[in-house]
């Protein structure tokens, strides 16, 4: 089974803190992705990645950075943490069309900034 | 803008029906289509994959896709109150990113 693992399940950080959200996989897949989840708006992309080294702006990647330095780790970095970035942040990676590129969660950080 | 709509809900069936589950999109080079279940609180859980035309049966859920008129839906046979939960439909197009409907929220009364 694909595992995606995020590295806290729940964060508590003040306003202005920098912010580190790690997550890995271990199924050596290419893409990876950061959402976030806040009630009556769904799933809303971040960023996300196609390879090592290589990221691209999702539909809200205003206040956020990402980091790929490593295949199977994808990190979002919230660079000055707001109130407004008070959300559930779900990583996820997807295998390639051959395998059926499906995309697999990882169990999502609840992240509240004070 | 590329779309995946769905029925809000709440979807209120009794233990044991048939719970169906629509969903709709927009583009018609999507090629991957998947269904997730959610519970409060929790993150997405994939539970089916379907990729040409017809039904895919696993358990008790079949997935069923008709691409000429873009629509996929997701039936739950002999609904269990542990089936109470948000399904969110997604559908892919290689080379592009996944899109998501709003979800449906499903409630199996006991």
């Amino acid at each position: 089974d694909v595992k995606v693992t995020q590295s806290s399940r729940y964060l508590v950080k003040r306003t202005g803190e920098k912010v580190f959200l790690e997550c890995v996989q271990d199924m050596d897949h290419e893409n990876m992705f950061w959402y976030r989840q806040d009630p009556g708006l769904g799933l809303r992309l971040i960023y996300f990645s196609y390879d090592v080294k290589m990221k691209e702006k999702g539909d809200i990647p205003e206040g956020y950075s990402v980091s790929r330095e490593k295949k199977e780790r994808f990190s979002l970095i919230l660079e000055s943490a707001s109130t407004n970035q008070t959300s559930m942040y779900l990583c996820a990676s997807s295998g390639p069309p051959e395998t059926g590129g499906k995309l697999f969660f990882g169990s999502g950080t609840q992240l509240s900034v004070l | 803008q590329k779309e995946v709509e769905q029925n809000s809900g709440p979807l209120s069936v009794p233990e044991g029906a048939i719970a169906s589950l629509n969903c709709t999109y927009s583009d018609r080079g999507s090629q991957s289509f998947f269904w997730y279940r959610q519970y409060s609180g929790k993150s997405p859980e994939l539970i089916m994959s379907i990729y040409s035309n017809g039904d895919k049966e696993d358990g008790r859920f079949t997935a069923q896709l008709n691409k000429a008129s873009q629509y996929v839906s997701l039936l739950i046979r002999d609904s269990q109150p542990s089936d109470s939960a948000t399904y969110l439909c997604a559908v892919h197009n290689y080379g592009q990113n996944f899109v998501f409907g709003p979800g449906t929220r499903l409630s199996v009364l006991p």
